[in-house]
């Protein structure tokens, strides 16, 4: 089994902000990684898949980066609806997510 | 518009048996994979599996395997997820969502409470 962590579990941050959430895979998935960002209460929503492409319609502050094992979702400027938790996601082999990461203020 | 639909909130006891539906629209359903996933109030998202609807193989998460059964029907673009025998430990809420590996969109979500 493949196995996800993420850092920092939660951080707090402001409007305007630079934050950048970290993933990490116990094995090598190559680029089979995505990003989703959760709202209380709502579906997740995928932001980022092949690690580093940007899903149609979401804006190009979001970015993301890595290979193998280490991959991290940035977020250069830190809006109002960007609160929210984020998940990451393998796929290389089946599916596995990440514990979440709460971005508050 | 790709939509995904699912089926009302349910309140069951333990032992009974429950069928949940994801009713999609807006594109070839038999193309695409529909991936479920489930979450606990307040916790993060596990994988249960996923079903190809082209001729219904399926992969199950193996922490789950037995316990739950993916099918389709595509006459009507609907997928199913069941139980013959739900447990407290089923009370989640579930989510389908399009897509062997990227999930997109999702739908809205089933809550389903399991409790005596």
């Amino acid at each position: 089994d493949i196995q996800m962590t993420q850092s920092p579990s939660s951080v707090s941050a402001s409007v305007g902000d630079r934050v950048t959430i970290t993933c990490r895979a116990s094995h090598d998935i190559k680029t089979w990684l995505a990003w989703y960002q959760q709202k209380p209460g709502k579906a997740p929503k995928l932001l980022i898949y092949g690690a580093s492409s940007l899903q149609s319609g979401v804006p190009s502050r979001f970015s993301g980066r890595g290979s193998g094992t280490d991959f991290t979702l940035t977020i250069s400027s830190l809006q109002t609806e960007d609160f929210a938790t984020y998940y990451c996601q393998q796929a290389n082999s089946f599916f596995t997510f990440g514990p979440g990461t709460k971005v508050d203020f | 518009e790709v939509q995904l639909v699912q089926s009302g909130a349910e309140v069951k006891k333990p032992g009974e048996s429950l069928r949940i539906s994801c009713k999609a629209s807006g594109y070839s359903f038999a193309s695409y994979w529909i991936t479920w996933v489930r979450q606990v109030p307040g916790k993060g998202l596990e994988w249960i599996g996923r079903i190809d609807p082209s001729d219904s193989y399926t992969n199950y998460n193996p922490s789950l395997q037995g316990h739950v059964t993916m099918s389709v029907d595509k006459s009507i673009t609907t997928a199913y997820l069941q139980w013959n025998s739900l447990e407290a430990s089923d009370t989640a809420m579930y989510f389908c969502a399009r897509g062997p590996n990227w999930l997109d969109p999702w739908g809205q979500g089933t809550l389903v409470s399991v409790s005596s």
